[in-house]
Formats: structure tokens, sequence, C-alpha cells
């Protein structure tokens, strides 16, 4: 059973590009969280998605960021019009029903140039 | 809205010394889960506890539940260097949202 899949693990944009984070949940789990880290510091909650809708968003800037998890394929970060601040560690979690734990993927690195 | 805290940010022992992280929370907690994050890697879940007052233990690490609920501390005996990395205390809110404390980074020195 594979576990949480994300993709690329590395990621380098200049200003002003748009950035598109994959993850794939593990088999079996239909809740996918995505979290921003900065270097340094913890675990930020950006988002949290069921298939084809999007449950909380609280956590997401209002600007320029959005998610989705379509009915097929991963759940999708994306960022448009990066700028130095959004370079951070970004993590998705899937879980099977709500309030269970979460497994986290390797994480995508983006760094804005 | 809710908060988590843990203290202490930064912890760093000689290797063999015994170490203990501190998990609070300003609500009560459904559960709590800890987690590991190695240097570079992504946070690994290592347990969960449900119950008021529940104890569990894994090798050298023993995680602690509060009776009220909204406390956790998790200690680990007699450091080794690969116990480095930071450990996240996490909570569910109402809403289902997972809330992680601001983590204890582990330095150990050999």
């Amino acid at each position: 059973n594979a576990g949480v899949m994300q993709n690329p693990r590395h990621l380098v944009r200049r200003r002003g590009q748009e950035a598109r984070l994959r993850c794939s949940p593990m088999k079996g789990h239909s809740h996918v969280y995505w979290y921003r880290q900065l270097p340094e510091e913890g675990l930020k909650f950006m988002v949290y998605l069921q298939k084809e809708n999007i449950i909380d968003e609280s956590g997401m800037p209002k600007e320029r960021f959005s998610a989705e998890f379509p009915k097929e394929g991963p759940s999708i970060l994306r960022i448009q019009q990066v700028v130095r601040g959004d370079s951070a560690a970004y993590f998705c979690a899937s879980s099977p029903p709500v309030r269970e734990t979460q497994y986290f993927g390797p994480g995508t690195r983006l760094l804005v140039l | 809205g809710q908060q988590v805290m843990q203290i202490p940010q930064y912890q760093h022992v000689q290797e063999g010394e015994d170490f203990t992280t501190y998990c609070n929370s300003s609500t009560t907690l459904s559960n709590i889960q800890w987690y590991k994050q190695r240097p570079g890697g992504h946070p690994v879940f290592l347990i969960q506890l449900v119950k008021s007052g529940e104890v569990k233990k894994q090798k050298r690490l023993t995680f602690q539940f509060g009776e009220a609920k909204k406390n956790s501390s998790l200690h680990i005996t007699a450091t080794q260097t690969t116990d480095v990395g930071t450990y996240f205390c996490a909570g569910y809110n109402q809403g289902g949202k997972l809330i992680f404390g601001q983590g204890t980074e582990l330095s150990v020195k050999p």
C-alpha cells in the first residue's frame, strides 16, 4: 500500500510564475489536507478537501492560492503569481474519515527566486 | 480559536539524558496525536491517545494524556542520536481541523 505521494519534491519558480503541487492520497483515503511549513516553524493548516469538495479553507490566503481534489486524479494546490514569501515546504496529508490519523507525504519544497 | 502550545521550543541534551516535551490545548481535545519530523523530512505519526489519563509506551518513549484531556507529554528516556528531530503534538478541533503545536526541536550531543 503506497503512502501519500507528492510531486514534485522540489520546485523552483521565479516571481510571478505559477506553482502547481500535486498530492495523491493513500489508497482508501478520501480526506486530503494541505499544510505549509516555513523554515524553523511548525505546520500551518491551509485547506481540507474531500473528493470534489472543499470542506475548510480557513487557512488559505485569500488571493493567489487555490486547491482542488477532483473526482479523478490527485489533489492540486495552485499558487499563482508566486512571491518570495511563498517559499516553504508544502505538505499534503490524507486520512480515512475525519478525526483519524493523518499520514503525510514527503512534501514539496518550493523556492521562489 | 483553539490553540495548541508546546514547550520548550528547543531542547539540547547529552546522549543518554532524558527529554520531555509538553503540550497544552486551550480547549478539551477528543484525542491527541504525536508526530516526529526528522531534519529535512516529513511528519511521521507516532501515536494517538484517546482516553483521559491514558499512558502509552513505545520502547523508550512514554506518552501521557492529561485527566482533563487538555494537555499531554512525551518523555524519552536515555536519548540517542537517532531521536534527533522535531516533535509535534496535534489535536482535532470541533470542526475536524487538526491543530498542531509549534513543535519541540530536540538535538542530541553524542
